[in-house]
């Protein structure tokens, strides 16, 4: 396990189309978050999954988006009728908290996408 | 809304500068400062997790300070290399431990 790996790297979508990017973290690390982030500005926090379950989510993520962690394992992240304010890094990180103290996030790659 | 802040927004250094930044967080509810290092084309790397006021901590070159009870944090490049031209990024993580804030970064480029 070399580490979190998220796909597509780079998606290109026409304006009211659907997309769905993957995220598969570090396998013993029970949470995942998802960040957005766009041009000059630092990640945005948008969900975070304790295994199986989404514990929070971001004003920032409106009804077109959605997230999946089934398993607790890989996650989903769903936008349905992108617009063009959806470009942008999505980042998937992964975390072992194990109730006390805290461990760092490992992030993956990101996938971009770019809404037309 | 959590204001985290980081400044400069970028910085250019001639190779063997040494240079620093700042982070700004909230001083109520901390529980640890996070510090990543983003290359383009790469994830961001953890450099630090730091949690006591007063903390300092080092990784070759690279050193950070925490101030928790005014709310900053600074970080310490010694000198820079071209390798180290990337986006600096601290976070803050409040003491419900849910998720990272983020600041703005500091984008640094360093000169031959």
């Amino acid at each position: 396990d070399t580490g979190v790996s998220q796909n597509p790297r780079h998606k290109i979508t026409k304006r009211g189309q659907n997309v769905t990017f993957r995220c598969d973290p570090i396998s013993e690390h029970n949470r995942l978050y998802w960040y957005r982030q766009t041009l000059g500005q630092g990640p945005e926090f948008l969900t975070y999954f304790q295994n199986e379950a989404q514990l929070e989510k971001s004003r920032l993520l409106s009804d077109r988006f959605s997230a999946e962690r089934p398993k607790g394992s890989f996650s989903t992240l769903e936008i349905q009728r992108t617009e063009q304010g959806d470009s942008a890094m999505y980042l998937c990180a992964s975390s072992f908290n194990p109730g006390q103290g805290r461990t760092e996030a490992f992030f993956g790659q990101g996938t971009r996408l770019t809404v037309v | 809304i959590l204001n985290v802040e980081q400044s400069p927004q970028s910085l250019h250094v001639q190779e063997g500068d040494s240079t620093n930044f700042t982070c700004s967080f909230p001083s109520s509810n901390f529980y640890a400062l996070h510090w990543y290092r983003w290359e383009t084309a790469k994830s961001p790397e953890a450099l630090f997790v730091m949690t006591l006021n007063g903390d300092e901590k080092k990784k070759g070159r690279i050193s950070a300070t925490l101030n928790t009870k005014e709310g900053y944090s600074y970080l310490y490049i010694k000198g820079s290399q071209p390798e180290d031209s990337a986006t600096y990024l601290c976070a803050f993580e409040n003491n419900a431990g849910n998720m990272l804030t983020f600041g703005g970064g500091t984008r640094l480029m360093v000169k031959p």
